[in-house]
């Protein structure tokens, strides 16, 4: 299994406060990714970064913010948490100079806004 | 931009029955196409890719998908199903070059029966 981690696994927060989460990973991979899974939705893109403090908006950023100091972490910032926000969250990673479009996909985190 | 339609959100087939998940997708440009499998509470994993070559790509575990250019279709198929096979199925679609990113849709839930 790719070395990919989230924190938390879990999270219940209310409305307005800020969250973050965090994707670390052990593979030295260039390019990372924050999706969110919705019933009926599938997974859509959130942002990705294609290097360190190299990122890019994805289909649903509004009301995210990402940052990549580091080429192991990458994190998701919701600045004011909305009930709208509550969903999975999975990070994933990718180097295209080995698998091509192959994507490692973490754990997931269940955030939970009232 | 491209996007990906798969037909049914849920499949049910009873165990040793074939099984056919449909996946059709739509681009201006040329495609890298993937299927990837979600078992219960866990992340995304590969479960085979079309880049080039044969039209016919298949993975270890006895899925097959076939490329049809004229259709644009990457439909999965499985000539028996096993109850490990129950898990959410999803086609992704990324640009033939670069796949950096990839448009998944909104999955099909496959169940089996005993």
């Amino acid at each position: 299994d790719a070395g990919i981690t989230q924190s938390p696994r879990h999270k219940v927060t209310e409305t307005g406060t800020p969250v973050t989460l965090r994707c670390h990973q052990t593979e030295n991979h260039r390019y990372m990714y924050w999706y969110r899974q919705d019933p009926g939705h599938g997974l859509r893109l959130i942002h990705y970064s294609y290097g360190v403090k190299d990122t890019d908006k994805g289909e649903v950023s509004d009301g995210y913010s990402v940052s990549r100091s580091k080429t192991e972490d990458f994190l998701l910032t919701l600045e004011s948490a909305t009930s709208s926000q509550t969903s999975v969250y999975f990070c994933a990673i990718s180097e295209p100079g080995t698998g091509v479009g192959e994507q490692y996909f973490g754990p997931g985190t269940r955030l939970t806004v009232t | 931009a491209q996007s990906v339609t798969q037909l049914d959100s849920q499949v049910p087939v009873f165990e040793e029955a074939p099984v056919e998940l449909r996946c059709n997708y739509s681009s201006s440009v040329s495609v890298y196409l993937f299927w990837y499998v979600q078992y219960p509470n866990q992340g995304l994993q590969l479960l085979l890719k079309y880049l080039s070559g044969s039209t016919l790509v298949e993975s270890i575990n006895g899925f097959e998908a076939e490329f049809n250019k004229s259709q644009t279709s990457f439909h999965l198929r499985k000539p028996s199903v096993h109850i490990s096979d129950t898990a959410e199925y999803f086609c992704a679609v990324g640009l033939s070059g670069s796949a950096r990113q990839l448009t998944f849709g909104s999955g099909t839930q496959l169940t089996v029966l005993p």
